[in-house]
């Protein structure tokens, strides 16, 4: 069965650094195009990045663009998310997605339990 | 950017009842449209994706219709596991954005 599991979430002060990971098993990885969402304490959900299979199309959210990067090792079946300059409002847990895809559009099919990153002083 | 608004952001609602949620985009979507049900604590799941199509597993109470800028999600016979937090999502265009949600209480 499909299984994504998040970890490297934690507490980092402003302005620091956060590499979150996900292992992905029970599906081929490099055939699937990988997504991170996040979701602040309390409030809805945020689309932040996708990457899609063969690495080569890379979209960011506005609020993360050029602060946070996302890659991926298919050989590892590993997404992952660097986060650098986090900001309070990056607060939030952070899940890994498996995209499916339809009609060149795509749904969130498979959600990983997520990871809390907390930016606090 | 495509907003997503969801309507009512909240209800009450009894085991048996037939409850409806909307979702209005901002511009047209086309069919390219997607709602998910969180429960407390856990990740969404999803429901339903390109506005009506179920996703493998979920009950058949579920429904989805519309298309361009207005949507529907519908359970036609509330049960106790429905109770849950209700996104739409739209995946037309990029940055992919979701609606506020809708919580489905227990009347």
């Amino acid at each position: 069965q499909v299984q994504l599991v998040e970890s490297g979430g934690g507490l980092v002060k402003p302005g620091g650094s956060l590499r979150l990971s996900c292992a992905a098993s029970g599906f081929t990885f490099s055939d699937h195009y990988m997504t991170w969402i996040r979701q602040a304490p309390g409030k809805g959900l945020e689309w932040v990045s996708s990457m899609f299979h063969t690495s080569n199309t890379i979209y960011y959210a506005d609020s993360v663009r050029g602060r946070f990067t996302i890659s991926r090792d298919n050989a590892k079946n590993s997404l992952y998310l660097q986060m650098n300059s986090l900001r309070a409002e990056d607060t939030a847990v952070y899940y890994c997605v498996r995209q499916l895809v339809y009609s060149s559009r795509t749904a969130f099919e498979y959600w990983g339990q997520g990871t809390l990153v907390s930016v606090s002083s | 950017d495509i907003q997503m608004t969801q309507s009512p952001s909240s209800l009450s609602a009894s085991v048996g009842d037939r409850v409806t949620i909307t979702c209005r985009a901002s511009q047209n979507t086309y069919t390219y449209l997607n709602w998910y049900q969180q429960k407390p604590g856990k990740a969404p799941k999803l429901l339903i994706y390109a506005a009506s199509s179920l996703q493998g597993g979920v009950p058949s109470r579920f429904s989805g219709s519309g298309s361009g800028t207005d949507f529907t999600l519908t359970i036609s016979s509330l049960q106790p596991e429905d109770f849950a937090t209700y996104y739409c999502q739209q995946s037309y265009s990029s940055p992919l954005t979701f609606g506020g949600g809708t919580k489905v209480e227990i009347k």
